[in-house]
């Protein structure tokens, strides 16, 4: 596709449920980074991949938070026992090379936790 | 759609005036920064860069000036358009990871 799909746009979860957020990057992109953004601040990086490989996930709250992007492509976010603080909206975002440059962001999953 | 940034500060202008907007950063290894736009509902959407070896950039209706000796960013949009009403944020990295600084919603003014 021309962007980053993010699907569920939304998801309601009771306390306690597991979840999985999808990621489409871009075709060809080789990197693919998440991000969480709490309502009224700016995003808070998470994880990054490039292709495959999981580089950096320094940013995942705790270890209820998993990653992958087994075939270099679409990607997962996983969040087992679902906490209310995990409200929040999960951005990805993808860019064709290493590094920060020429990102771009998917719409996002707003996960809200009951 | 959710709203983005219920308590940010806001900056509100009328149309057809310029915007600034200000950014501080923290992060004396960042040389590369973005400014983004987020609409409500939708995610960031890149709008103009500069790297640290500059302190100045234009683009269309876009101007970033940076200011490395006081760790300070602003956005300036001329003529500013009801379109332009949204959170927008500046983000700098050294790296791969950005760290965005805290949003301003403009809201543009009939």
């Amino acid at each position: 596709g021309a962007g980053v799909s993010q699907s569920p746009r939304y998801k309601v979860a009771k306390r306690g449920q597991d979840v999985a957020l999808r990621c489409d990057p871009i075709s060809g992109h080789v990197s693919l980074f998440w991000y969480q953004q709490a309502l009224g601040q700016g995003p808070e990086f998470l994880t990054y991949f490039q292709n495959e490989a999981q580089l950096d996930k320094s940013g995942l709250p705790s270890d209820r938070f998993f990653a992958e992007r087994p075939e270099g492509s679409v990607s997962t976010l996983k969040i087992q026992r679902t906490q209310q603080e995990d409200s929040a909206v999960y951005l990805c975002a993808s860019s064709p090379r290493q590094g920060a440059y020429g990102y771009t962001f998917g719409s996002g999953t707003r996960l809200t936790v009951v | 759609g959710e709203s983005v940034g219920l308590h940010l500060p806001t900056l509100s202008v009328q149309e057809g005036d310029n915007s600034i907007i200000n950014c501080a950063y923290s992060n004396s290894a960042s040389d590369y920064f973005i400014w983004y736009k987020q609409e409500s509902g939708k995610g960031p959407q890149f709008i103009i860069d500069i790297r640290s070896n500059m302190d100045k950039r234009q683009g269309q209706r876009v101007t970033v000036l940076l200011n490395k000796t006081v760790k300070h960013l602003s956005l300036q949009i001329a003529a500013t358009q009801p379109g332009d009403s949204a959170v927008y944020f500046c983000a700098g990295t050294g790296t791969y990871k950005y760290i965005f600084g805290t949003g301003t919603r403009l809201k543009v003014l009939a």
